[in-house]
């Protein structure tokens, strides 16, 4: 079995501020982890990637992530938050014998105040 | 080309009518998803097709019908829809297997009235 856990379903940063996006993961099998983001009416875009590579991975807009097995977790962060990120984003999981099903978090909700 | 398409984007039917949805990828991916999406929520995994063939069914009911016609194609029939089937459906795409992201498409808006 697989899940995802995302506290604090919304985030409120000012522009320019560092953003954190929590993510814990279970997983029964080593996991490959997603984060995307959804602005509104639009579909999901991929922000990064980890599949048992380097543990800190590096995404698009100056995104990165680390993974921590000990603590089972896969932590967003950027250092300077622009007006641009305000969106949704999602933690994802997949596991082998997940038959292609990705396990999703419920969302962060990013507000980024001018 | 790492665009999935759908067609409509969005999509308005009676209860008593039939429609498809359709998504398109040029990718090469053997796996093809439809997700439901309501408003603030993650999106719900419906189907999964995986070499053109059913692999997964998360217990749909029967007025969602999905059909791949080849690996290119992927398309959700819609017949008798309820008013709480209103939704963002999204394709999405990938490579069988672990590891491999998933690239969706922009959805189709649904309103069933």
């Amino acid at each position: 079995a697989q899940s995802v856990t995302q506290l604090d379903s919304h985030v409120s940063v000012s522009e320019g501020t560092p953003v954190l996006l929590r993510c814990n993961y279970s997983s029964s099998y080593s996991p490959s982890l997603f984060w995307y983001v959804q602005h509104p009416n639009k579909g999901l875009q991929l922000l990064l990637k980890y599949t048992s590579a380097a543990t800190l991975v590096k995404g698009i807009n100056g995104f990165e992530a680390e993974f921590k097995k000990s603590e089972t977790s896969f932590h967003l962060t950027k250092p300077s938050a622009h007006m641009s990120d305000a969106a949704e984003y999602f933690c994802v999981v997949s596991s082998l014998g997940g038959n292609n099903r990705l396990a999703f978090g419920k969302g962060n909700q990013v507000v980024v105040i001018p | 080309d790492t665009e999935v398409t759908q067609t409509p984007k969005h999509l308005v039917m009676g209860m008593t009518n039939k429609k498809s949805l359709k998504c398109e990828q040029h990718m090469g991916h053997r796996a093809m998803y439809w997700y439901k999406q309501k408003a603030k929520k993650p999106p719900e995994l419906m189907f999964v097709y995986s070499y053109e063939k059913l692999s997964i069914n998360e217990s749909v009911p029967s007025r969602f019908s999905p059909e791949c016609p080849n690996s290119s194609l992927l398309n959700l029939h819609l017949h008798a829809l309820q008013p709480e089937d209103s939704a963002l459906y999204l394709c999405a795409s990938s490579q069988p297997g672990q590891g491999a992201e998933a690239f969706f498409g922009q959805g189709t808006r649904l309103t069933v009235v």
